[in-house]
């Protein structure tokens, strides 16, 4: 069964403090792997797509590595604004359906 | 890019009523989705909308407790019904997939 988790489930941060953050999957056939931000009462917003291992994305703060078990979503000195849930999501095997993790969310104290 | 409006955004609602959540894109798409989204839990979808044909309801999912409706391209409505506790959370609409996802901003559903 196709699978994803998410951890830490929620983390704290200093303004400034650097993290990352887990998503480790189980699929076949991988055909990429996403990151969105959700805000609360919003709707999940696309960071991030990852397709092989080795891949790297950046967008301003963050920075989405993959390997063929897990992708990390680095956070380098982050700000209050960062404060959100990071979603992780797979195409579930022979679909166009995607699986999603439960999400970290993320606090970034001033 | 899609600009998806939801409505209601959230409302309360007694045990045993239904709830319709009305979903509209700024343009045409063939496929929409809908996800549940429960406290702690990830995003589920609920089924698959085609304009012009019956939803594909995913493992879990009656169309008796979730009816969909996609009369047009840019339209579609999940129905809640015969609601319990259990059916509270958020529901999301969808369209497009992967780097291609836009998602409304959900309803909050609270049954009591």
């Amino acid at each position: 069964e196709d699978q994803v988790t998410q951890s830490p489930e929620a983390l704290r941060l200093q303004e400034g403090e650097s993290s990352s953050l887990n998503c480790s999957y189980t699929v076949s056939g991988l055909r990429g792997l996403f990151w969105y931000r959700q805000d609360p009462g919003k709707g999940p917003e696309f960071l991030f797509t990852l397709y092989s291992a080795g891949e790297e994305k950046e967008k301003e703060r963050l920075k989405a590595t993959l390997t063929k078990k897990e992708s990390f979503l680095h956070i380098t000195a982050p700000k209050p604004e960062d404060s959100a849930t990071y979603l992780c999501a797979v195409f579930q095997g022979g679909s166009e359906k995607l699986v999603f993790g439960k999400g970290t969310k993320l606090t970034v104290n001033p | 890019s899609a600009v998806i409006s939801q409505k209601p955004s959230r409302d309360i609602c007694q045990r045993g009523t239904s709830l319709t959540i009305q979903c509209q894109v700024d343009s045409q798409v063939t496929m929409m989705f809908w996800y549940r989204q429960q406290p702690g839990q990830s995003l589920t979808l609920i089924a698959t909308a085609n304009q012009g044909s019956e939803a594909t309801y995913e493992s879990g999912f009656v169309i008796d407790k979730f009816p969909i409706s996609r009369p047009n391209l840019t339209f579609s409505t999940l129905t809640v019904s015969n609601m319990s506790p259990e059916d509270s959370s958020i529901y999301l609409c969808s369209v497009g997939q992967g780097p291609e996802a836009f998602f409304g901003q959900g309803t909050r559903l609270t049954v009591v």
